[in-house]
């Protein structure tokens, strides 16, 4: 068990646009879902932490107005990219916990690139 | 500041060999430690994981030590092998600490490489 699944794997769009990634715990309720980017050769970078039910926690430095996470439901969670930009270009991984103290398990990952 | 790092970027060992990956960890209040692999365009993948009242956990083919004395966490990898090959990080989860509840500080990552 502890599956996380992510759609969609990658995209590509276009300056300006709006990316909305998908994040579902297949098996199991996650009462905690993170979302984190990470850039080639580096380590993660923890942006939001989403509590079901409730408003995400940002990390400093992170835009909320540009990130918007929502997390309506114990499978679900999505972050979307607003006017994305080329700088926003990054793998897109999001992890879900039963509770925020349990384990993380991860999603595979998203691969926005923005043109 | 806080920081969860690794002491060497990059590993290569030859098949059947045994690898060790280290990590040091500069908060002592840490309760909670996780090893990740994570393979080339994938996301991390649990390895094992230890907490602090324990100095040693051993999983298939892996064994992770903590000791608390000098902040370092090690990964051993038994008789590795090419699907071994990838980045291993540690993470930190400072459990029962108000606002990072529940949050990980990844360290940098170190690249193992197996070779056959």
């Amino acid at each position: 068990g502890a599956v996380v699944s992510q759609h969609p794997s990658w995209v590509i769009c276009k300056s300006g646009t709006s990316v909305k990634i998908e994040c579902r715990s297949l098996d199991f309720q996650a009462t905690t879902m993170f979302w984190y980017r990470q850039f080639p050769k580096q380590s993660l970078m923890l942006m939001a932490t989403s509590n079901e039910g409730s408003k995400a926690t940002y990390e400093q430095g992170v835009e909320k107005d540009k990130f918007l996470i929502n997390h309506a439901s114990l499978t679900l969670s999505t972050l979307t990219v607003t006017s994305a930009h080329p700088e926003d270009s990054s793998f897109y991984i999001c992890s879900a916990s039963r509770t925020n103290t349990d384990t993380q398990y991860f999603g595979p990952g998203t691969r926005l690139t923005v043109l | 500041g806080e920081s969860v790092g690794l002491h060497l970027p990059t590993l290569s060992v030859q098949e059947g060999d045994n690898s060790i990956i280290n990590c040091a960890y500069s908060n002592s209040a840490s309760d909670y430690f996780i090893w990740y692999k994570q393979e080339s365009g994938k996301g991390p993948q649990f390895i094992i994981d230890i907490r602090s009242n324990m100095d040693k956990r051993q999983g298939q083919r892996v064994t992770v030590l903590l000791n608390k004395t000098v902040k370092h966490l090690s990964l051993q990898i038994a008789a590795t092998q090419p699907g071994d090959s990838a980045v291993y990080f540690c993470a930190e989860n400072r459990l029962g600490r108000g606002s990072t509840l529940g949050r990980l500080y990844f360290g940098r990552g170190t690249q193992l490489t197996v070779w056959p």
